[in-house]
């Protein structure tokens, strides 16, 4: 009963590395999505994917990539990372309920550190 | 595009003092409306949502009632613990007629609760 499982829980970053912020669920959803979350900005989304090979850019796409190549794992690509991508950021997976209405499973999050 | 709006944190109590949490919106359609909590270190869990107007939502003693005359959904619970010391998100999905929101969420700023024993 793993839910939503996000790879690694803290990470520290180099100004210009990238790296791959892992994301997997098991409970067969079809939509999976990634925010960022600052302080007093609450969550903001970064990207989305309604299913595999589908993907859409959210409030802030910028310097992220994603592919959902499974309907399990949603991976997050920064390119080059920039100390204003500091940030704790979370996967999410959502089904189609009910009336179109939808709920979110959040992962434990990710918290990336660029130095 | 849609919008939440919290009341400015963070939020003080004693224990077993009454709690609100206020939370307006700004949405085209027929949004459905989330709280989700947040404990220290851990990842978002949704506490109660409300899915249509006049509809409430209830769990731990939290409540919220969707008022789509007032655009808001205000939380609270008549007793806090010191358990509930978390921050509280607001939370809008959706508010296209007859459509879907992909699991999209729009959220509010965020709300620390701090409760004193």
């Amino acid at each position: 009963n793993a839910g939503v499982t996000q790879t690694p829980k803290f990470q520290v970053l180099k100004t210009g590395q990238s790296m791959t912020l892992q994301c997997a669920q098991d409970m067969n959803h079809e939509y999976m999505s990634w925010y960022r979350q600052d302080p007093g900005m609450g969550l903001r989304l970064i990207h989305y994917s309604v299913g595999a090979g589908i993907t859409d850019q959210g409030e802030v796409p910028n310097g992220y990539n994603v592919s959902r190549s499974t309907t399990e794992d949603f991976p997050l690509r920064l390119l080059s990372a920039a100390p204003s991508q500091t940030s704790v950021y979370f996967c999410a997976s959502s089904y189609l309920g009910q009336g179109g209405i939808t709920e979110a499973f959040f992962g434990q999050g990710t918290r990336l550190t660029v130095v | 595009g849609d919008s939440v709006t919290q009341m400015e944190g963070p939020v003080t109590l004693s224990e077993e003092a009454f709690l609100t949490i206020n939370c307006t919106y700004t949405a085209t359609g027929y949004p459905s409306l989330f709280w989700y909590v947040q404990y220290p270190g851990e990842g978002l869990q949704l506490l109660l949502k409300a899915t249509k107007a006049d509809d409430k939502g209830s769990n731990k003693g939290f409540e919220a009632t969707y008022r789509k005359e007032t655009t808001s959904f205000h939380l609270e619970k008549g007793s806090v613990q010191v358990s509930d010391s978390a921050v509280y998100f607001c939370a809008l999905s959706g508010g296209y007629a007859g459509g879907t929101s992909y699991g999209k969420l729009t959220f509010g700023q965020g709300t620390i609760l701090t409760v004193h024993p």
